[in-house]
């Protein structure tokens, strides 16, 4: 029910090309759903997110998909460079009302490889 | 300059000698929490915190503690190393509330070696 699946473990884009990483979920009660990315040796940091009253989402080259229907969201990376080489983690959070506490789920990551 | 902090960055020890990593955040968040990234598997998180001394576990405490004394601080103790929490440790912290959950600031990282 947690648990969020995210596709392609790996991934090698020629520069200039598309990079799509996709992610998809079961537990309808997820609200929000975020992409991290992370630079090896750093911490993971925020870099689009969504929430799923709303079927897309564009920041400059990086663009979230969200379909409520097969309860799946992709990333679309346009112009890939190799600086966006990088692992991308998507995550889903749910809320416990009751708690007053959420939790931030995340998926296992994709390595994102940009050949020059 | 808004950051999360942890200490130390990388540290060997033996099996079942106690030790704790810090976590300190200066940005006046509510919300922090722990995760282990191991390859494969993604973040997991281990413990997570709302607010001081309110704590939960998460999906992956057995092993950990934790304690909110603090706002700022949200250290990680391991009471006995085992080579299977060998991993690279990640604090973060957010602003906490239904609301208020929309990026989690990470620190980073400790990579811990337990032999």
């Amino acid at each position: 029910q947690q648990q969020v699946k995210q596709s392609p473990q790996s991934l090698i884009v020629q520069k200039g090309g598309i990079s799509i990483i996709n992610c998809a979920y079961e537990n309808t009660a997820f609200d929000y759903f975020p992409w991290y990315q992370q630079f090896p040796g750093k911490g993971p940091a925020l870099l689009i997110a969504i929430r799923p009253d709303v079927s897309e989402k564009k920041e400059g080259r990086f663009t979230i998909s969200f379909n409520k229907s097969a309860k799946q969201f992709s990333l679309h990376i346009m112009d890939s460079q190799p600086g966006d080489s990088a692992t991308y983690f998507c995550a889903a959070k749910n809320y416990y009302s009751g708690a007053g506490s959420y939790q931030l789920t995340f998926g296992k990551g994709t390595k994102l490889s940009v050949i020059p | 300059e808004a950051q999360v902090t942890q200490n130390p960055r990388y540290l060997i020890t033996v099996t079942g000698k106690k030790l704790t990593v810090t976590c300190s955040q200066n940005m006046n968040h509510e919300y922090m929490s722990w995760y282990r990234q191991d390859p494969g598997l993604g973040l997991r998180q281990i413990y997570y915190s709302m607010n001081v001394e309110v704590t939960d576990k998460g999906d992956v405490p057995e092993g950990y503690k934790v304690s909110r004394k603090e706002k700022r601080n949200f250290p990680l103790i391991l009471e006995s190393p085992s080579p299977n929490q060998t991993s690279l440790y990640f604090c973060a912290s957010s602003l906490a509330g239904e609301a208020g959950l929309y990026e989690q600031y990470f620190g980073p990282g400790t990579r811990l070696t337990v032999t």
